[in-house]
């Protein structure tokens, strides 16, 4: 089945500690993308890659990098420069061009510690 | 301003009713907007999305009605079931490059039996 796998589910982590978070998709989409989700918010754009060794910054980028090296996959590293990394972490995906839907993962529960 | 103002922030329905959502968004160059559901601990889903040049779109019991004029869109949910209940967000495209989105905050919708 076509879909986004992040993984771990959850994860915990001492704070000081860097932090990667996993996204692999296989719905050959160009685009990809991770977003923030804080209880009671909407979800907010960290990073977002449209072509493979390209990406841009959202509007919440500090403290968080990002690779893409392969179409199917999106690493998010949470640094401990992010003051406030405790967070359900959203990666998604869309085709570049005609549909502009955006598909998501199930998420990365982050809590640091 | 690229913002996007969602209300309610919680609404409770009976059984069989009807569920509004609206949205409220400032930039002109939006160009695509989608409503996503989201249950807890998961990934929100897409569930019906609309293009400026419509004034409303309808899948099953959701409904989008979209005024340009006044840069509001609402979600119609008619006859409310209780497998509705989760929260909902509302979100616009500022290009057409899909998933590339900016949130409302969401409404947390409960429907009682």
């Amino acid at each position: 089945d076509g879909g986004i796998t992040q993984s771990p589910k959850y994860l915990f982590r001492k704070e000081g500690q860097n932090v990667t978070l996993s996204c692999e998709q296989n719905l050959n989409h160009d685009a990809m993308y991770w977003y923030r989700q804080d209880p009671g918010q909407g979800l907010r754009l960290i990073y977002y890659s449209q072509i493979v060794n390209d990406f841009q910054k959202g509007d919440i980028a500090e403290g968080y990098s990002v690779s893409r090296e392969k179409k199917e996959s999106f690493p998010l590293t949470v640094t401990s420069a992010q003051k406030n990394p405790t967070a359900f972490y959203l990666c998604a995906s869309s085709t570049r061009r005609g549909s502009p839907s955006a598909f998501f993962g199930q998420g990365t529960r982050l809590t640091v510690v | 301003q690229q913002q996007v103002k969602q209300s309610p922030q919680s609404l409770i329905v009976q059984k069989g009713g009807i569920s509004i959502i609206n949205c409220a968004y400032e930039n002109t160059a939006f160009d695509y907007f989608p409503w996503y559901q989201q249950f807890p601990g998961k990934g929100p889903a897409l569930l019906i999305a609309i293009r400026p040049d419509v004034s409303e779109k309808k899948e099953g019991r959701f409904t989008i009605s979209f005024n340009k004029s006044a840069k509001q869109f609402s979600l119609h949910i008619m006859d409310s079931q209780p497998g509705d209940s989760a929260t909902y967000f509302c979100a616009a495209s500022p290009d057409n490059q899909g998933g590339k989105l900016i949130f409302g905050q969401g409404t947390e919708l409960s429907v009682k039996p």
